[in-house]
């Protein structure tokens, strides 16, 4: 079983809607992170967050660590959000072990 | 913008040749990783390092090695390259926060 599981696999939306991305682990973690890769492009982050949640622009990053379930929510949807969202989890303290990562979300938001 | 660049971006290669590809970063950061990224698996973790001459294993680390022998640079070697290596391999950086982590632009790699 993975570490890090990830659901939807693929999520095709409306221009506008509002997005839910849904992460859990199983293991322990000092940190969770949210990615961000666009089609043939490079990885960008764009959450990392140890409780509570974050908010950047129109993304909203939450996280329940007694229930080890973090979600990435997107509002008032757009085309250029269309992705693929990498969840990932820190299991050391100060990730030094690197990250271990679900297997993403395919997001299309479709004009 | 974290300074992280990898090269070459595009490689191909045939089986059995070695191939090198570097990872280089203007951060002075102490750790750095290689991930390699392939469909219906996501990314993994090669090799990491955490400091000059201080590397150890990842979860799929058969058929790799890496050297660091500066701070600015992480190599990863495939000593004889497979198929089953074709991939996209992301090199990261961990930021002044530990837990954060910066990555680089990618290699394409396809063997041949």
């Amino acid at each position: 079983k993975n570490e890090v599981e990830q659901s939807p696999q693929n999520l095709t939306a409306q221009e506008g809607e509002f997005i839910t991305i849904n992460c859990s682990y199983s293991v322990g973690i000092s940190a969770l992170h949210w990615l961000q890769q666009h089609p043939g492009g490079g990885i960008v982050s764009l959450f990392m967050l140890s409780s509570g949640k974050k908010k950047h622009g129109r993304l909203i990053a939450t996280i329940n660590i007694q229930e080890k379930h973090s979600s990435l929510h997107i509002t008032a949807s757009h085309p250029r959000d269309s992705a693929v969202y990498i969840c990932a989890v820190s299991k050391v303290e100060g990730g030094a072990d690197g990250l271990t990562f679900g297997k993403g979300t395919h997001l299309i938001i479709q004009p | 913008d974290a300074g992280i660049t990898q090269s070459p971006r595009h490689k191909v290669t045939e089986t059995g040749t070695p191939v090198t590809l570097r990872c280089h970063q203007t951060e002075n950061h102490r750790y750095m990783y290689w991930y390699r990224q392939d469909p219906g698996h996501g990314l993994r973790l090669i090799h990491y390092s955490y400091g000059v001459k201080d590397t150890d294993k990842g979860e799929v680390s058969d058929g790799y090695s890496v050297s660091r022998s500066k701070t600015e640079d992480f190599l990863l070697t495939l000593e004889s390259a497979t198929s089953s290596q074709t991939s996209v391999y992301f090199c990261a950086i961990s930021g002044k926060n530990r837990d954060e982590q910066y990555f680089g632009p990618g290699t394409r790699l396809t063997v041949t």
